[in-house]
């Protein structure tokens, strides 16, 4: 299985900063890759899929870089329902493997 | 509005069974592949399994395979994660998912069923 590693684990920013987010996989998926918003009580979100592209209804804040084996994900001026955790996920290969998370807190 | 709406979580022992299902509304449901993901507590999430449109093709994780059935009923718009011979970590949350946008990127989640699996 392709193996997702994601840093840092724990991010503590403030609104208004901008922070970025790095996904790497073990071997090249190319640019099959998503990003996922998951909060508290509320269904988790798909924000980004093939790797930069913006799901319907994404804040333009939000962007996504990288193919191959390295990717990113940036939050620029960060409001404070950005703050949450974040998954990376690849879907290059089968089966679908995620990343281990990033939980984005107030500083 | 897309709604997914999981059922059928609980408490159930080790080797024992339990049905999920997923109901579903707001997009064509027979148009689309559906898939389930897990998260186990304070674990990252897992996908499980994932089913065409039909129901005539199913995929699953190596270690639900043979104990896993995914199935839906499209003319009830909805999904079931058939679970059998459970183990106790198969203990986590059950998401279903909306697989639209492209196969295996899950882009309408439900908000979840858990299942405990413990003596």
């Amino acid at each position: 299985d392709v193996q997702m590693t994601q840093s840092p684990s724990y991010l503590a920013a403030s609104p208004g900063e901008s922070v970025s987010i790095s996904c790497k996989a073990s071997k090249s998926i190319s640019n099959n890759l998503a990003w996922y918003q998951e909060k508290p009580g509320k269904a988790n979100k798909l924000l980004i899929h093939s790797g930069s592209t913006l799901q319907s209804g994404t804040p333009s804040r939000f962007s996504g870089s990288g193919s191959g084996t390295d990717f990113t994900l940036t939050i620029r001026s960060l409001e404070s329902e950005d703050f949450a955790v974040y998954y990376c996920q690849q879907y290059n290969e089968y089966p679908p493997t995620f990343g281990a998370g990033t939980k984005l807190e107030l500083k | 509005e897309v709604q997914l709406v999981e059922s059928g979580g609980g408490l159930v022992q080790p080797g024992r069974s339990l049905k999920l299902s997923c109901a579903a509304s707001g997009f064509t449901f027979s148009n689309y592949y559906m898939a389930w993901v897990r998260q186990a507590p304070t674990k990252g999430l897992e996908w499980v399994a994932y089913i065409s449109t039909g129901g005539g093709s199913t995929y699953y994780r190596d270690s639900v395979k043979g104990r896993f059935t995914i199935s839906r009923d499209n003319a009830k718009s909805t999904l079931y994660l058939q679970m059998d011979s459970l183990r106790s970590e198969d203990t986590a949350t059950y998401y279903c998912t909306t697989t639209r946008v492209y196969p295996y990127v899950m882009d309408a989640w439900g908000q979840g069923a858990s299942v405990t699996v413990s003596s």
